[in-house]
């Protein structure tokens, strides 16, 4: 079963503009990352957030986490072409040894 | 990508033959994992490793084994292929704890007619 799931399922935003996906977990979680997959290649990993932390920024990206809430957004600012990509998070569950991942949100940035 | 490398990277198979993929890696990563990914699904855990010759199932491990006999390598068999089992697999490598970053190869997209 998924720990994690993405919303939405899909975004398309015109270049230069933000864009915001969500996690949503279900269990307590000691850290929540977030990987991006471009067509037809491995997943990259973007950032790692733990549970005691509330908000990250690496470059233009931006991700908080709201552990009362289970749930985890990404915002990517200024957004390019090269950003499209299916972005997914992962959070292990605690006291499983591994990482869960969601289903993903496909993001398309027109130019 | 780069560290981690997967073959063969596109493969067809029939029903009921055995079929191995081959990940190797020269991060000297302690623990490795093979995922499959499906439309809907996600990427979900098949198999890992925590060290040469240790491994452990993940959420998906019916009709797959894994064998890991030196660091950088990590070896998925299917003994006998289904169509269920097409999909792309990826392997992944990760440091000294399962919840790490990853760092993913570049997937075997897998076909089982």
């Amino acid at each position: 079963s998924q720990q994690g799931e993405e919303d939405p399922q899909a975004l398309s935003i015109q270049e230069g503009e933000n864009a915001t996906m969500n996690c949503s977990y279900k269990t307590s979680i000691n850290n929540l990352q977030w990987y991006r997959q471009n067509s037809g290649r491995g997943l990259v990993h973007l950032i790692l957030i733990r549970s005691n932390e509330r908000e990250k920024h690496s470059g233009r990206l931006r991700v908080t986490l709201d552990t009362s809430k289970k749930s985890s957004s990404l915002l990517i600012t200024a957004s390019r072409a090269a950003d499209t990509a299916s972005y997914f998070c992962a959070t292990d569950s605690g006291s499983a040894r591994q990482l869960t991942f969601g289903s993903g949100t496909q993001l398309t940035v027109l130019p | 990508d780069a560290g981690i490398t997967q073959s063969p990277r596109h493969k067809v198979t029939e029903t009921g033959t055995p079929v191995t993929l081959r990940c190797h890696q020269t991060e000297n990563h302690r623990y490795m994992y093979w995922y499959r990914q499906d439309p809907g699904h996600g990427l979900r855990l098949i198999h890992y490793s925590y060290g040469v010759k240790d491994t452990d199932k993940g959420e998906v491990s019916d009709g797959y084994s894994v064998s890991r006999s030196k660091t950088e390598d990590f070896l998925l068999t299917l003994e006998s292929a289904t169509s269920s089992q097409t999909s792309v697999y990826f392997c992944a490598s990760g440091g000294d704890s399962v919840t790490d970053t990853q760092y993913f190869g570049p997937g075997t997209r897998l076909t089982v007619l």
